[in-house]
């Protein structure tokens, strides 16, 4: 089973400041990864597919990189609804998985 | 409107059973892999099963293995979750999905409580 492994666990940031999250898995993935943002009491939303693709309607300052084992999620200037919890995901092999979630909590 | 609704959730026994179902609409899931994800209270996320269009493939995360079975009814345009020997670690809300890139909706879930 990959094991993702996200970090950190919890960012505490501003509106208007930049968030860097990071995933890594424990083999490669390719570009087979995905983040998801959550907010309590709703389901997962896609932000970021394949690793840096953004699907319609997602914002630009969402954006995704990385490929093999470590990725990346930027979000370029926070904004108030931005703050929610963000999971990583693969689906390079059975069976899928997700990292453990990042906090993003406001400052 | 594309819409998933998942329903049969519950509270049942530690080694009961429950079949939890989705009903979909706004889009067709006949050519469509269809998936069930679960999540703890204020845990994470796991994805539980996925089943291939014509429901000749089926894949399970280890833990369900032998106790879960995915299955659908592609003229109902449903998928179904039959959950046999219910443990309290089973305790969550289970989403069905449509996750297809970029293509991906979330039913709202429905809540599995494994108590006695």
């Amino acid at each position: 089973e990959i094991v993702l492994t996200q970090s950190p666990a919890t960012l505490s940031l501003s509106p208007g400041e930049r968030a860097t999250l990071s995933c890594r898995a424990s083999q490669s993935v390719s570009t087979s990864l995905a983040w998801f943002q959550q907010k309590p009491g709703q389901a997962p939303r896609l932000l970021i597919y394949y690793a840096s693709n953004r699907p319609t309607g997602i914002p630009a300052r969402f954006s995704g990189s990385g490929s093999g084992t470590d990725f990346t999620l930027t979000i370029r200037s926070l904004e108030p609804e931005d703050f929610a919890v963000y999971y990583c995901h693969q689906r390079s092999s059975w069976p899928y998985t997700f990292g453990q979630g990042t906090k993003l909590e406001l400052k | 409107e594309v819409q998933l609704v998942e329903s049969g959730g519950g509270l049942v026994q530690p080694g009961g059973s429950l079949r939890l179902s989705c009903a979909v609409s706004g889009f067709t899931i006949s050519n469509l892999w269809m998936s069930w994800v679960r999540q703890a209270p204020g845990k994470g996320l796991e994805w539980v099963a996925n089943i291939k269009p014509d429901g000749s493939e089926k894949y399970y995360m280890d833990s369900v293995k032998g106790r879960f079975t995915v299955s659908r009814d592609n003229a109902k345009n449903s998928v179904f979750l039959q959950m046999n020997g219910l443990r309290v670690e089973d305790a969550a809300v289970y989403y069905c999905a449509r996750s297809d890139w970029p293509h991906d909706y979330w039913g709202q879930g429905t809540l599995v409580t494994v108590s006695s």
